[in-house]
Parts: C-alpha cells; structure tokens; sequence
C-alpha cells in the first residue's frame, strides 16, 4: 500500500488554542485526502476532505491545507475545545489510513 | 435505522474458530468498505464494494478473510480457521463519495 504518515504520534493543547495535526504521503496520484476523528470505542467520524486540485478548504471550525510540493497535509482546528479530543486519521482516497495523532485538549 | 450497523459488538473466538462479522449499511448507500484496525493504529484498508460487486480485495490478508454482499446491503466478512494475529477491531463504512459513514465496528478476540 501507500505510505500516509503522521509527524507525532500524540498532541497536547489548552482549551480555546489553535490545534495543527500534520500528515505526509506519498502518493502524488491521489484524488483526495480525508481527515477523520475518531473517539474511543467508535468508529472513524469523517471531518472534512479536500481535492488533490485544491490548495485550502475550510468548514466549521477546521481548515485543511495541502501542499502538493512536499506531500504534506494538515488540519487546523481553531479554538479547541475538551469535545476535540481524539485520535485523528487523514486518509488517502478511502483506502490508507495514517496512523493517527492523539490530541489531548487541557481544560 | 440512521447509521451504519455492526454485530456483533464483541466477539471472543477460540483459535481455528470461523467468525461471521455483519455489517447494515445506511440504507440507500452504494459503496461499502471493510476496514481491520489493530490497537493503536488506523484502519486498513480489507475490501470494498460498489452494490453487490466486489471491486478489490486487494487488502484481505490472507485467503482465509472472504467477504460478500449478495444483495447489494447487508455484508459479511468471514474469516475462517482464526489466528491471534486476527483479533483487532473490523470496522465498516459505507457512503456516497467522498463522506464516509463508519459502524462501531466488531472488536474480534482470539483466544
């Protein structure tokens, strides 16, 4: 398979500050990427996903930027809250998964 | 019902045990995917299928994992004579393009 990776494994904020999750991959031929959330005992929660012909794409709270020059995505939450705090996955089409950043959202 | 359905829960097999794991889809969605995750590490990637058709198995580890969707809904992923190295939880999703919807998933124990 394709290598979809993370750069840290875990993730520690204060609530209300900004959160940056990074991902690299190496397939340059991919249609698009996908960020999930995933709690504890649940299954992956899609967040948002963006076109490889895309540079940014916001929704609510959460912006997702790719640079295709350096195979590197990432995902922005803005104004973190205690609800944020999960295992977080970007994902290349449907098929590979990264292996996750854990973000811990201190009260 | 509104999400995507799995059962068992939980499953506890002893080793060489076959395993039948089901998955309800939302109703209506066309693709459905079959996902294994260990502990501590995302989902990959098994199998998928667009109505009943099997589009790629490529993941499947080994010929004892053996999934189906006669009629284009419900699926099932068997795994036959199970091996330690199988218990993870399977997870499955299902979705119009690019949302995916995923179960809980099955947490498969082998003993």
């Amino acid at each position: 398979g394709e290598s979809v990776g993370l750069h840290l494994p875990t993730l520690s904020v204060q609530e209300g500050d900004n959160s940056i999750i990074n991902c690299a991959y190496s397939n340059s031929a991919s249609d698009y990427f996908i960020w999930y959330k995933q709690e504890s005992g649940k299954g992956p929660q899609f967040i948002i996903d963006i076109r490889s012909n895309m540079d940014k794409r916001q929704g609510q709270r959460v912006t997702v930027l790719l640079n295709k020059t350096v195979k590197h995505l990432s995902l922005q939450i803005a104004a973190t809250q205690p609800g944020d705090s999960a295992v977080y996955f970007c994902a290349e089409n449907q098929f590979y998964f990264g292996t996750g950043t854990s973000l811990t959202v201190i009260p | 019902g509104a999400g995507v359905s799995q059962s068992p829960r939980y499953k506890v097999a002893k080793r060489g045990q076959d395993v039948a794991l089901r998955c309800d889809p939302i109703s209506g969605h066309v693709s459905l995917f079959w996902y294994q995750q260990a502990l501590g590490q995302g989902p990959e990637f098994l199998t998928y299928f667009q109505n009943e058709a099997q589009l790629d198995k490529s993941g499947l580890p080994s010929d004892r994992f053996f999934a189906e969707r006669p009629e284009g809904s419900v699926s099932t992923l068997k795994i036959q004579r199970t091996q330690q190295e199988d218990s993870a939880v399977y997870l499955c999703a299902s979705n119009p393009f690019p949302e995916a919807f995923f179960g809980q998933g099955t947490r498969l124990t082998v003993v």
